[in-house]
């Protein structure tokens, strides 16, 4: 069935340091790869958005890399600030494209 | 604030009840979606409507339900409540039914605490 693993489910990182997080979906025909983060207590939020004919986007600090042959995608956090501290959710469109699959979260601390 | 709107916020029951969730989309959104998120969980997609019909279900306990009405908000029902359903419900909406770029807004959440 459809499904979209996520890792680490947690990651701690030094200020100023990179932070990726990497997920892998099963099916190959989804075209659509969002990036959630959800701070604690809040409500998730689009953070950045990919499409499967686009191997890279980069938002300021932020990027994600698609690999679709290998069914990967991962997330890149550059200069991490405290404020980045938070739950990170990847996901894909599922077999019917309407449905959007999360994978589980990584919960990402950055350490001032 | 993304636009969507739940209530109640907090909700607090016990094993047995039923209750409603009620969640109204940003202006202009047609679907809706329903996730369950429980302690330290990831987001368990429900269902999803699109212009008042059934788009897309996940896995959704026969025990619950959902409909969206003509103005679009919707409502999801939750029957023969158990300890394990305690959890925070999210409601989500989206200007289309599908496709990429279809971003979803999400609500602020609905905590429910079955006893």
């Amino acid at each position: 069935g459809e499904n979209v693993e996520q890792h680490p489910s947690t990651l701690s990182v030094q200020e100023g340091d990179s932070a990726v997080i990497k997920c892998t979906y099963s099916d190959s025909a989804s075209n659509y790869f969002p990036w959630y983060k959800q701070e604690l207590g809040k409500r998730p939020q689009l953070i950045i958005d990919i499409r499967s004919n686009v191997g890279e986007k980069k938002d300021q600090r932020i990027a994600v890399t698609l690999n679709k042959t290998a069914k990967h995608f991962s997330l890149h956090i550059t200069e991490t600030q405290p404020e980045d501290s938070a739950v990170y959710f990847c996901a894909a469109n599922g077999i019917s494209y309407d449905k959007v699959i999360f994978g589980p979260g990584t919960s990402l601390s950055v350490i001032p | 604030d993304s636009g969507v709107t739940q209530t109640p916020k907090h909700l607090i029951t016990a094993t047995g009840q039923r209750v409603t969730l009620r969640c109204s989309p940003r202006s202009g959104d047609l679907s809706v979606y329903w996730y369950q998120q429980s302690l330290d969980q990831g987001l368990q997609f429900l269902i999803q409507y699109y212009n008042g019909e059934e788009r897309a279900k996940g896995n959704i306990l026969e025990r619950f339900s959902a409909q969206q009405f003509p103005d679009l908000h919707s409502e999801l029902n939750l029957s023969s409540l158990e300890l394990g359903d305690s959890a925070l419900y999210f409601c989500a909406s989206s200007r289309r039914g599908s496709g990429a770029y279809n971003e979803q807004f999400f609500g602020p959440g609905t905590r429910l605490t079955v006893l």
